[in-house]
């Protein structure tokens, strides 16, 4: 079966736009995370989803929002983008909550000039 | 929040050599998973292992839940086990799905 699809691959933005990244879960699960990768701070929890409701939040500004639709689809939006928002975001998608297996997408490169 | 702690941080190695990688963890977990970041970013997952010894080819995991560490085996190493290998733990909450990752070692196997 497909596995975690997200879109677009790579991104270019220039600081004050807005973005909106696109994750598509393994079929039937239904939670969907968020996590941002950076040479300095690593691989850090944006958020996570499960049945359209954010369960957890990580500790990121109000810019960085998501939403999850009813096929478990989810999008994420990065508004105000700042230089420092350059950076791969990458999605997981298990079947539940709690002590399940995590599979990873391919990751969006997003870079802000 | 839970602590992840990876060790080496970077580790060269000689193609069919072996080693051990390290994921100390500060609390209980309800899942440890073993990651392999390929050269264009994706996480391969390696293991899912909470506890216990798992073996697929020439890797290897094994989870103490109790000690709170967790040990990846690379054996007989190979040229395309370079990159970045990342332990990540998901704390026991209900406080929704978020993975801890530690920073993760960098692998370079030489020919």
């Amino acid at each position: 079966k497909a596995g975690v699809t997200q879109t677009p691959r790579y991104l270019i933005k220039t600081r004050g736009q807005q973005v909106t990244l696109s994750c598509s879960p393994i079929s039937g699960h239904r939670s969907v995370s968020w996590y941002q990768q950076t040479p300095g701070q690593g691989l850090q929890f944006l958020f996570e989803y499960f049945s359209e409701t954010q369960r957890n939040k990580g500790n990121f500004p109000g810019r960085f929002s998501g939403r999850q639709f009813s096929n478990s689809r989810s999008e994420m939006n990065v508004s105000t983008l700042e230089l420092g928002d350059s950076a791969l975001y990458l999605c997981a998608s298990s079947l539940l909550q709690g002590s399940t297996e995590a599979f990873f997408g391919q990751g969006t490169r997003l870079t802000v000039v | 929040g839970i602590q992840v702690e990876q060790s080496p941080p970077d580790l060269i190695l000689q193609e069919g050599a072996n080693s051990t990688l390290r994921c100390n963890f500060s609390d209980s977990v309800n899942n440890l998973q073993w990651f392999h970041q390929n050269p264009w970013g994706q996480l391969i997952n390696l293991f899912y292992i909470p506890s216990g010894t798992k073996q697929n080819g020439r890797l290897s995991a094994t989870t103490v839940a109790t000690e709170r560490y967790s040990l990846l085996y690379i054996s007989s190493s190979q040229t395309t086990d370079s990159g970045v290998y990342f332990c990540a733990v998901l704390a026991n909450s209900n406080s929704g799905y978020a993975l801890n990752f530690g920073k993760g070692t960098s692998l370079l196997v030489t020919p």
